[in-house]
């Protein structure tokens, strides 16, 4: 089984500052299959970033996804106050098909 | 548009089991598999099991195999998970989500995609 891990477990910066979540998987892995959401307090996650690298209908340009090797990080260029959240990593493997999700980044303001 | 709408709140005792519905409108809502994962207060996102609705057929995560069924009624387009055995680690919101399989033909390579686009607002199951 597939393990995310996530770095860091909280990141602390200001608004206008630019974020990098990572993200590593225990076993090389297809980018076709790596997704990013981020969740707020009471909310369901949303979906940000599929297939490593493409953002999902209406996610803002200045989030970003891209791969090194076996890391995967998820870049925000520019902090809005609204972007403050827990973001996840997710893995979706077929055989058999399963879902494994890293233990989450909280994105908090400093 | 999709929307998910779920079931509402429930508090269960130990041992019992709960099922949790959601119902899929907007287009073509059978078409897409439907995940179930849950999260437990100030803690991560577990998945459980998803099914296709077209076919019935459920995959589970190991973990739950033994205590979950995934079930889905297509003509009413709702997805249902029941938990059986319940312990009070079970205390979770358990969300319903759009499983989607994406194919996009590139020359010369096919890609294949899998991401959850739709969620819906999540169930509170209090085992107490």
């Amino acid at each position: 089984e597939i393990v995310l891990t996530q770095s860091p477990d909280t990141l602390s910066l200001s608004p206008g500052e630019r974020a990098a979540l990572s993200c590593r998987a225990s076993q090389s892995i297809s980018s076709s299959y790596l997704a990013w959401y981020q969740q707020k307090p009471g909310q369901a996650p949303r979906l940000l970033i599929y297939g490593a690298l493409n953002r999902a209908t209406g996610i803002p340009d200045r989030f970003s996804g891209s791969r090194s090797g076996a890391d995967f990080t998820l870049t925000i260029s520019r902090l809005e106050p609204e972007d403050f959240a827990v973001y996840y990593c997710q893995h979706y493997g077929f055989s058999p098909p399963m879902y494994t999700f890293g233990q989450g980044t909280k994105l908090e303001i400093k | 548009q999709v929307h998910l709408v779920q079931s509402g709140a429930e508090v269960k005792k130990p041992g019992s089991s709960v099922k949790i519905s959601c119902k899929a409108s907007g287009d073509n809502p059978t078409k897409y598999f439907i995940s179930w994962v849950r999260q437990a207060r100030g803690q991560g996102l577990e998945w459980l099991g998803r099914i296709n609705p077209m076919t019935g057929r459920p995959d589970y995560a190991q973990k739950f195999q033994d205590r979950v069924t995934i079930t889905a009624d297509k003509s009413t387009t709702t997805a249902y998970v029941e938990l059986s055995g319940l312990r009070l680690d079970d205390t979770a919101v358990y969300y319903c989500a759009r499983d989607r399989e994406e194919i996009v033909v590139l020359t010369p390579a096919t890609r294949e995609y899998h991401y959850m686009d739709v969620w819906g607002k999540g169930t509170t199951i209090t085992v107490s």
